[in-house]
């Protein structure tokens, strides 16, 4: 009954490989995110979707490519990889209020290791 | 200067006493204001918001704003060594809603 669950938790793989990462959410919310944590543990926003429409796209390199199939899933693909997308990625999930913003629900992460 | 700041740490407290955590902001429109503790290795955890002037209470803690200063406070009290993680001051952006922006984070170490 986990609210918001990743897959991978561990990817490690080799520099120029294309890997995907899936989120799924069950607490019936219309936005979900994608945030990358580095190695300096600060979090910061890639990507955000709101009923399967992007509605952010932070200055991230076009190899990073999300995907909403629904509202309930964003998974994201990322080609090419290189040293330094190795950080922790992580998914989260929030019900937007036009009065302001809701708390976000985070997935457990996916830590990713290029080598 | 940054969006969201908040002192890195470590803050070392003893057991029972009162930790206490800051955090600025630039935005002078932001109107929700978000604290998330994360453990070593595991994801954020929200543990409270405030959107109004004043203090919330929530167990041991509580959340303090003032927005004339922009600066939202966090205090823990009678502070645990499970308190010991790292907590994220997270602000969205006037109209931002669909955006958290987070600090740094303050490292806090509750010792025995």
């Amino acid at each position: 009954d986990t609210a918001v669950s990743q897959t991978p938790k561990y990817l490690v793989t080799q520099m120029g490989n294309d890997k995907s990462i899936k989120c799924e959410q069950n607490l019936g919310h219309d936005t979900m995110y994608w945030y990358k944590q580095d190695s300096k543990k600060f979090l910061k926003i890639m990507f955000s979707y709101n009923n399967k429409e992007l509605i952010i796209n932070e200055t991230v390199p076009n190899r990073f490519s999300p995907k909403s199939p629904d509202k309930a899933h964003l998974n994201l693909h990322i080609n090419s990889l290189e040293l330094g997308d190795s950080a922790v990625y992580f998914c989260a999930s929030s019900q937007l209020a036009k009065t302001g913003a809701n708390g976000y629900t985070f997935g457990s992460g996916t830590r990713l290791t290029v080598v | 200067q940054k969006e969201v700041e908040q002192n890195s740490g470590p803050l070392s407290v003893p057991e029972g006493a009162i930790a206490s955590l800051n955090c600025t902001y630039s935005d002078r429109g932001s109107q929700s204001f978000f604290w998330y503790r994360q453990y070593s290795g595991k994801s954020p955890e929200l543990i409270m918001s405030i959107y109004s002037n004043g203090d919330k209470e929530d167990g041991r803690f509580t959340a303090q704003l003032n927005k004339a200063s922009q600066y939202v406070s966090l205090l823990i009290r009678d502070s645990q060594p499970s308190d010991s993680a790292t907590y994220l001051c997270a602000v969205p952006p006037r109209g931002g809603y669909n955006k958290l922006i987070f600090g740094a984070g303050t490292r806090l170490a509750v010792h025995p």
